[in-house]
């Protein structure tokens, strides 16, 4: 098993749409959780981060953390076609370093 | 102010060559870390140093693989004699010190490594 799984997609949705990303995780040490967005081609970048269970908004992306069901997501409200990338979820322990395990990521597709 | 920057984007070789990805974390950084990306695998940390020293290596394999970030100059990882499912991107990242909590990991834009 996997520590962290989540659904490769691709997802295709219309210009406009509220898109879901989740992933699911194993090791319940994992106390930072983050989302990365790649586009084709080019390295990763941060997008959300947050610290144990919660919500935490920014912009028209939300990332949800419920640690008791191993569970996180990412929401993205009134999707643009620029949305369109691959959506890594991420986390680690508190180890004073970035040691990160990484989903496989999900290709979204916004389509205008 | 470059970002994170990696050399060279493509790298194609041969079965028993060996390659060699240079990165140069941004200014400032200090501390520096590989990821292999693998298809249908994902982003998988390899290795992560600091100047001249090695911090942890517990992702990379324990044959042919080498990583070093030297004083002076670009950090380096090493593939000796490649084989063909060492095919993969290479990321390099960097961040200005080792916590985790709000510290971004700035990545390059990666090595792409194909070996025939």
């Amino acid at each position: 098993q996997k520590e962290v799984e989540q659904d490769p997609g691709p997802l295709s949705v219309p210009e406009g749409a509220i898109v879901s990303l989740n992933c699911t995780y194993s090791n319940s040490a994992f106390q930072y959780f983050m989302w990365y967005r790649q586009y084709s081609r080019k390295g990763p970048e941060l997008l959300m981060y947050t610290y144990s269970s919660g919500n935490k908004e920014d912009g028209r992306f939300t990332a949800q953390v419920d640690k008791s069901s191993k569970y996180i997501s990412l929401f993205i409200r009134d999707s643009q076609p620029s949305d369109s990338a691959t959506y890594l979820c991420a986390m680690t322990v508190s180890g004073g370093y970035q040691k990160v395990t990484f989903g496989i990521g999900t290709k979204l597709q916004v389509i205008p | 102010n470059a970002g994170v920057m990696q050399n060279p984007r493509h790298l194609v070789r041969r079965r028993g060559q060996e390659a060699r990805l240079r990165c140069s974390p941004m200014k400032g950084h200090s501390h520096v870390y590989w990821y292999r990306q693998l298809p249908e695998e994902g982003l998988k940390f390899m290795v992560y140093l600091q100047k001249e020293n090695i911090i942890d290596e517990s992702g990379m394999p324990k044959e042919r693989f080498s990583a070093e970030f030297p004083k002076e100059g670009p950090s380096i990882l090493r593939i000796q004699q490649v084989v063909r499912g060492d095919s993969a991107a290479y990321f390099c990242a960097s961040s200005p010190t080792s916590g985790v909590g709000n510290e971004k990991l700035f990545f390059g834009s990666g090595t792409q490594l194909s070996v025939l």
